[in-house]
């Protein structure tokens, strides 16, 4: 069975850093593209970063330049390094997985990890 | 402002049928990529319920279904359950913003 388990939420000050993990498990995790996704409390669903499985990057606007994602195939753990955090980054970040080793655009994201809170606040 | 439109809300009687619109606003969208649809049962992590417009991964009822033409997506759930009381979004490609884009997402209330 896939498992996604991500960690590394909690309160940081604005200004802040936080690394969030996601441990995978059930597939071959190198195989396959990955992607963070976050919502905000009370509202929708936001793309935030994605890597393919060769390591090619892709952030939305709203963050680039302040989160960088990456990965350790050999702990089967994808990361999201978040910088400079702002009252907007309060939300909580899922990590999903790709169907295949590259993004085509057309890609949905399947299964979702549960979550972890990340809380910007002073 | 999303390039994917959902209605905020839609209710149906348990038994009955309901379709959640998903308007599309980005020519590439309307062009060639595909939408998916997650379902969110509150306090709980998203879940794929229709990939690449109209296809049902394992383990969905097939009470679920999804269609796509031009412009407009669409889901509907027939034969409506209590447990099907949940948000609703899609997502697709945009790629003039060179990145995936959700819907604002619809709360379905079983009546």
């Amino acid at each position: 069975e896939v498992q996604l388990l991500e960690s590394g939420g909690g309160l940081v000050q604005p200004g802040g850093s936080l690394r969030l993990s996601c441990a995978a498990s059930g597939f071959t995790f190198s195989y396959y593209a990955m992607t963070w996704v976050r919502q905000a409390p009370g509202k929708g669903l936001e793309w935030v970063s994605a890597m393919s499985g060769g390591g090619n990057t892709y952030h939305a606007d709203s963050v680039k330049g302040r989160f960088i994602i990456s990965r350790d195939n050999s702990k089967n753990t994808l990361y999201l390094q978040m910088n400079s955090l702002r009252g907007e980054d309060t939300a909580v970040y899922y990590c999903a997985k790709a169907p295949k080793y590259d993004f085509w655009g057309g890609d949905w994201f399947d299964p979702w990890g549960q979550g972890t809170l990340v809380t910007v606040s002073s | 402002q999303s390039v994917l439109t959902q209605p905020p809300s839609v209710s149906g009687a348990p038994g009955q049928r309901v379709t959640i619109s998903c308007t599309v606003s980005s020519s590439d969208i309307a062009a060639g990529y595909d939408v998916h649809w997650y379902q969110q049962i509150p306090e709980t992590a998203p879940k794929l319920l229709i990939y690449s417009n109209s296809n049902r991964p394992s383990g969905v009822p097939d009470r679920f279904s999804g269609s796509k033409s031009g412009t407009s997506a669409s889901l509907a759930i027939s034969g409506l359950q209590p447990e099907d009381e949940a948000d609703y979004y899609c997502q697709s490609y945009d790629s003039s913003l060179s990145g995936w884009v959700f819907g604002g997402g619809t709360k379905l209330t079983v009546l």
